[in-house]
């Protein structure tokens, strides 16, 4: 089955440097990622999602890369503000198993210092 | 106002009791899901459900049960069985033929 990878585990940034996660997924039949923004306390919050006819979407601050290839995508926010600092978690659907079902990878804890 | 609701939001159980957690949607989704968080676990399926009265083990389901007798009704019932059930629940949902999951606000579980 899906196996999705996510790093760094935690990242500090100033505030107004762009912020880079990257995330793998194990299988090639995989064609929906979607990341998540999660509050202390509140459940996670649809940011991007990305499909694999695409490579890159936009989306304000926010931006997602897709290497089919090399099976990985990235998350980048630029100028990040404090209101970034969140756990961010990358997504993938499980293709190959039950239809609709999300793997999920561990978590990015950011923190944006002013 | 559509969306997920979960209740409540704290939760305490003791030793030996069953517990139940409450998710509701108004969203007419079709799909639900239970997931289970702990820190540094990221996101772990429980339970889903595609369609009423039917349902599937997700990866940690054992000391767990659900029930989906109504489409916009997905409770999760801890049994006694689970042995650490200290965690972050959270409910999610999902129209048919689309792939984003929404999450509830979540509940969190404390053993006394």
């Amino acid at each position: 089955g899906e196996n999705v990878e996510q790093h760094p585990s935690t990242l500090s940034v100033q505030e107004g440097d762009s912020a880079v996660i990257k995330c793998t997924y194990s299988d090639s039949a995989s064609n929906y990622f979607p990341w998540y923004k999660q509050e202390l306390g509140k459940g996670p919050q649809l940011i991007i999602d990305i499909r694999s006819n695409v490579g890159e979407k936009k989306d304000q601050r926010i931006a997602v890369t897709l290497n089919k290839t090399a099976k990985h995508f990235s998350l980048h926010i630029t100028e990040t503000q404090p209101e970034d600092s969140a756990v961010y978690f990358c997504a993938a659907n499980n293709y190959g198993g039950s239809q609709g079902n999300l793997i999920f990878g561990k978590g990015t804890k950011l923190s944006v210092k002013p | 106002d559509g969306g997920i609701t979960q209740s409540p939001k704290y939760l305490f159980r003791k030793e030996g009791q069953n517990v139940t957690l409450s998710c509701e949607q108004n969203l007419n989704h079709d799909a639900m899901y239970w997931y289970r968080q702990d820190p540094g676990q990221g996101l772990r399926l429980i339970y889903y459900s595609q369609i009423v009265n039917d349902f599937q083990k997700g990866d940690i389901a054992e000391g767990y049960s659900v029930s989906r007798e109504k489409k916009e009704s997905f409770p999760l019932t801890v049994t006694s069985a689970q042995k650490n059930p200290t965690a972050f629940y959270l409910c999610a949902s999902r129209l048919a033929g689309e792939e984003t999951q929404y999450f509830g606000p979540g509940t969190r579980l404390l053993v006394l």
